[in-house]
Parts: structure tokens; sequence; C-alpha cells
């Protein structure tokens, strides 16, 4: 079980707003940076967000990141059919030097 | 380009060894971590341990430190990734995945590129 929680769902049409919630603790989220990770079926996890809200180059704008005291948000604006997918956060722990937990991820729909 | 390319799927027996493989290419091995991370069918991501490979350190999660061996080769810019005594649900991808520096935190945590993943699976 992860130390760290996200709604396991979450949906919306084209063109909508959808934000995901990410809370976790001192140690992880509270310490240190968080990032997002985008998995479509079938396939392996790519970075989307890295250092709380920093986007890899050809990650598309729509996507943003955020970090609050222990909890973090992806936010997703213009929803797109191809972003339906699984979304997990994650960061480094530091209570045992380690470990790097993820949350326990958001199936989003577009409906 | 950057490409992370994984050894192919396993079916092994509870009590084995599996050993994956992880070949790295278009950048500079040693200037990134190389993580592992598994999925277990219909289950999220699960962070197992990473190295360094300019010096082989490494760093086990707890519940996987006293099965898990993670090794490298610089000579031919691959790493591995060794689970023994393999249980049921030990049946999972495993991903390799690099890990470039966060400036914010001092780790090697931005997994930037992930490999494709080796589906392991134990049965009798």
């Amino acid at each position: 079980q992860s130390v760290v929680t996200q709604p396991p769902s979450a949906s919306g049409t084209p063109g909508q707003r959808v934000t995901i919630s990410c809370s976790g603790s001192s140690s992880n989220i509270g310490s240190n940076p968080v990032n997002w990770y985008q998995q479509l079926p079938g396939t392996a996890p790519k970075l989307l967000i890295y250092s709380n809200n920093q986007r890899p180059s050809g990650v598309a704008d729509r996507f943003s990141g955020s970090k609050s005291g222990t909890s973090a948000s992806l936010a997703i604006s213009g929803l797109q059919s191809e972003d339906e997918a699984d979304y997990y956060c994650a960061a480094w722990d530091n209570r045992f030097n380690g470990p790097y937990v993820f949350g326990t991820g958001t199936k989003v729909t577009v409906l | 380009q950057v490409r992370l390319v994984q050894s192919g799927a396993e079916l092994k027996n509870p009590g084995a060894s599996v050993k994956v493989t992880c070949k790295a290419s278009g950048y500079t091995f040693t200037g990134y971590y190389l993580h592992w991370v598994r999925q277990a069918p219909g289950q999220g991501l699960e962070w197992m341990a990473w190295i360094n490979p300019k010096n082989g350190d490494t760093n086990y999660a707890q519940k996987f430190r006293d099965r898990v061996t993670l090794t490298r080769d610089t000579s031919i810019t691959t790493g591995y990734m060794e689970l023994s005594r393999l249980r049921s649900d030990d049946t999972a991808v495993y991903f390799c995945a690099r890990g470039g520096y966060d400036s914010l935190s001092g780790h090697y945590t931005v997994f930037d590129y992930w490999g494709q993943g080796t589906l392991v699976a134990i049965s009798p």
C-alpha cells in the first residue's frame, strides 16, 4: 500500500479541465519535489512533470503541476481523448533514505 | 536518441531467480542513475532500487533488500536486476528507468526515459 494517495478515477468531457490530487506526508511530498507520470494502456510510463511544475520538452502546456505542503496536484486543461490514461505522482521519501514512492494512481477517462 | 532496451519475457518457477537486462544507448551511461520499477497486473507502480553506474553504489527499497541485486557493466552500458527466491506475487512487468538529477532534491529521481518493460511470470 502506497503512502501517497490519489483518487482512483477522474473524468471530463473534451475541452474541460481536470485536476488530480496527490496527498503525502512530511517525509515525502513535504520534503521533496514531486514528479508526475502518464501511463497509456500497455505502455511504459512517461514523464509529464518534474520538480513540482516543470514540463519536459515535448510535453503539451495543457499539463501543469503544483505543490503546497504535503500535497500536489496535476491539472489537465483542454482535455483531449488521447489524455485517457493512468497518472501517477511520485516523490523521494526521506524516512530510510528512500524509497521513491509512487502515488496510488488515477485513471482519467474522457467522456 | 536515448534508448533503454530490456530483455524478453521470463517464465519462472517459485523459488527460482531471474535476471533482467537493460541496455542503454544514446547518452553517457555513467551520468545518470538507473532505477528499477515494477508493476503487478492491474496494479500501480512500485519502486525497487537504483544503481549509480559510475561507481556501482546501490540503494534498495526495504521490501526488496534481501532479494534484489543490481549490477552494471559500463563497458557495454548495461544494467542488470536480479530477483531471487521468486514467489507468485512477484509476477509483474519490470521496468528500468533513467534517473536524471533533480536540483531541488539532490537526488537522481527524474525518470525521464523508460525501458519497454519485461514481463516476469511466476508459475509452478
